[in-house]
């Protein structure tokens, strides 16, 4: 099976400060899509950012980036300037890849507490 | 311009009953999927669908779950004869055609109990 792991249950970090959340995944394919997905109390999903496998540039959205290292399959967020409203499980996510855009295979999740 | 519509939020249902979850995709996007969210646990895939094809069911639990989306209205996720094991919150995803962006947009969810 291909999976993707997050092998930090939880996480905490102190408001302002810098946080890197860990993914790893496993996949046959050359070209695919990563993903880090946000779930506040609310349990909305909310996307936060996505890498494109056969670029090598580190995806950046905001206060959000990632570590994309293709060959060790692995995929970190890193948060900066951490605030309350980061305070969230976050999931990342790999798409089947290929020629298909279809199911998104999610890990089981960093539940992230930004503290003041 | 609307995001992804589901309902009805919460659902109720007891032992044997039938559960039908709506989801409405954000204009213009063509695919949807629906995935369970059991406690303390990740989403795991369930259905793909563009209008009137099932593309991918390989999630679907082999009897009681069904899925449709349909040339006009809503998709429909339908589970019979609800158990215990189906209590969890459903989401509902959409993306844009398969020459755009392939990041899904997801749903508020519903949360089906069964008592």
């Amino acid at each position: 099976a291909q999976t993707v792991t997050q092998s930090q249950p939880e996480m905490s970090v102190q408001e302002a400060e810098t946080v890197t959340l860990s993914c790893t995944y496993d996949t046959s394919e050359s070209n695919y899509y990563l993903f880090w997905y946000k779930q506040p109390p609310s349990r909305q999903m909310i996307l936060v950012i996505r890498q494109e496998a056969y670029k090598q540039q580190n995806a950046t959205e905001n206060r959000f980036s990632v570590n994309f290292q293709k060959a060790a399959k692995s995929f970190s967020l890193k948060i900066s300037d951490s605030q309350l409203g980061d305070t969230a499980m976050y999931f990342c996510a790999r798409n089947a890849g290929g020629t298909s855009y279809g199911k998104l295979t999610f890990g089981q999740g960093t539940i992230l507490t930004v503290h003041p | 311009n609307a995001g992804v519509m589901q309902n009805p939020r919460h659902l109720v249902r007891r032992r044997g009953q039938e559960a039908r979850l709506r989801c409405s995709p954000m204009k213009g996007h063509s695919h949807v999927y629906w995935y369970r969210q059991l406690p303390e646990e990740g989403l795991k895939f369930m259905v793909y669908l563009q209008k009137e094809n099932i593309i991918d069911e390989s999630g679907m639990p082999k009897e009681r779950f069904s899925a449709e989306f349909p040339k006009e209205g809503p998709s429909i996720l339908r589970i019979q004869q609800v158990v215990r094991g189906d209590s969890a919150a459903y989401f509902c995803a959409s993306s844009p055609p398969r020459t755009s962006r392939p990041e899904q947009y997801f749903g508020p969810g519903t949360r089906l109990t069964v008592t």
